[in-house]
């Protein structure tokens, strides 16, 4: 079974506004982290957020927040005032375990577009 | 900030032969993992190795093998290559099961 997945292989946002990138994941493990990086066509993986199960509040990085429904087991990325470089894969991916070592296991990501 | 070192940053081999990726991780990191990601596609775990003992095992086929030396850097060799092995190879280190960091990749190409 699918243990991260994201619905939506591809985003466009106006320059400036602010979009939502979903992610829903799939786990038994009470604990567990959760992680967003961003791919751009240079073929980098950048590490932007990180959640983990047992935070009370929201993660934030800047213009990063992911917005995380634990119930609805959903760690939706929010970029707020889209900027031309966000252009990019973004990739969701969840780590089981508390404070294991356990690889990450990475969604099908959602390729974003700015447009100006 | 030191970030993960990887090298070659590009590859190119013929069928059948061998490459060998090398990656440093970042001090004092003491987890190394390796992915692969091909062409359009999510990345994919390979191995990992904690304290220079291997930790876990995915995806990885059998003609592919990889160690951690004493100076924590890895290296992972692939033998017999196929076509089908043309990917980015990544690394990517943690410390005490926190974040993930991931180096720039090696583009392997095999002809």
């Amino acid at each position: 079974a699918q243990k991260i997945t994201q619905t939506q292989p591809g985003m466009f946002v106006q320059e400036k506004e602010a979009v939502t990138l979903d992610c829903t994941y799939d786990t038994s493990d009470p604990s567990y982290g959760l992680f967003w990086y961003k791919q751009p066509s240079s073929g980098e993986m950048i590490f932007l957020i990180y959640q983990g199960s047992y935070d009370q509040q929201n993660a934030t990085e800047g213009r990063y927040s992911l917005n995380f429904q634990k119930a609805r087991k959903s760690a939706n990325l929010v970029i707020s005032a889209s900027q031309l470089g966000d252009s990019a894969m973004y990739f969701c991916a969840m780590r089981e375990g508390e404070g294991g070592n356990t690889p990450l296991v990475f969604g099908k990501g959602t390729r974003l577009s700015v447009i100006a | 900030a030191a970030g993960v070192i990887q090298s070659p940053r590009h590859l190119i081999k013929e069928k059948r032969e061998t490459a060998t990726l090398k990656c440093y991780p970042i001090p004092r990191h003491d987890t190394v993992y390796w992915y692969q990601q091909g062409p359009g596609q999510d990345p994919q775990f390979l191995i990992s190795f904690y304290e220079k003992m291997q930790s876990d095992k995915g995806s990885i086929p059998d003609r592919f093998s990889a160690q951690q030396f004493s100076d924590y850097h890895s290296e992972l060799n692939m033998s017999s290559l196929e076509l089908g092995d043309s990917a980015l190879y990544f690394c990517a280190s943690s410390s005490h099961g926190e974040k993930l960091f991931f180096g720039s990749g090696t583009q392997l190409s095999v002809l």
